[in-house]
């Protein structure tokens, strides 16, 4: 059975503070990894990261994937009251699992100002 | 671009009742919607995948008969929790993506479905 591991479940920090997310799995057929932020609706996508070792930036929210060691994280720097939401990673494998995505725990991130 | 239209975004309804839940892709025309449930605090638990024109495909334990799933056009699927009990209150988000599978999935804003 495809897992997916997120850690820390819950994070506080402070304003300008450096944040960084972990995402391990195990999952057979791996496609791709996604990153989403929840806020108090659906999520909202943020990255997708299929090759190793290229970086996904957008803004201060950066995301690297390494296949071999089966883990990703998400970097958010200079952090603001607005990024508190819960990050989800999830997976998108295929054979049987095709076109599913399989969900982590997720990582609540509370900014204080 | 990739909006996903969800409606209603709460209902209250008696024991009983059944509901149905839309979920519409505005700007691009999904092949394949999936449907979720999650609990306060929990991640988005897979209930099934919707593809066009055909059946839906329900993961192990979601009653098909409970939780009837109909994507009758590439823009719509509905979801209807039939003789709703309190157990299904819950959080439901739907998702959809454009052609092939190494797409993203793209949310709605989910239903908050509340059952007296």
């Amino acid at each position: 059975e495809d897992k997916v591991v997120q850690s820390p479940l819950s994070l506080v920090v402070h304003e300008g503070d450096t944040v960084t997310l972990n995402c391990s799995y195990e999952v057979t057929n791996f496609r791709s990894l996604l990153w989403y932020k929840q806020e108090k609706k659906a999520p909202t996508f943020l990255f997708m990261l299929t090759s190793s070792g290229i970086e996904k930036k957008s803004g201060r929210l950066s995301s690297i994937l390494d296949k071999k060691e089966l883990f990703s994280i998400l970097n958010i720097t200079a952090t603001q009251t607005g990024d508190s939401a819960i990050y989800l990673c999830a997976t998108n494998a295929g054979g049987t699992s095709y076109g599913k995505l399989t969900f982590g725990q997720g990582t609540i991130l509370t900014v204080h100002p | 671009g990739a909006v996903v239209s969800q409606h209603p975004s709460w209902v209250i309804c008696k024991s009983g009742t059944s509901v149905k839940i839309e979920c519409r892709s505005l700007d691009f025309q999904a092949t394949t919607m999936f449907w979720y449930r999650q609990f306060p605090k929990q991640s988005l638990m897979l209930m099934a995948t919707s593809n066009e024109g055909s059946k839906a495909t329900y993961e192990q334990g979601v009653e098909k008969d409970k939780f009837l799933i109909n994507h009758a056009s590439l823009t719509l699927s509905t979801l209807t929790v039939t003789s709703a009990h309190p157990e299904d209150s819950s959080f439901y988000i739907c998702s959809a993506r454009a052609g092939q599978v190494n797409q993203p999935q793209h949310f709605g804003d989910g239903t908050r479905l509340s059952i007296l």
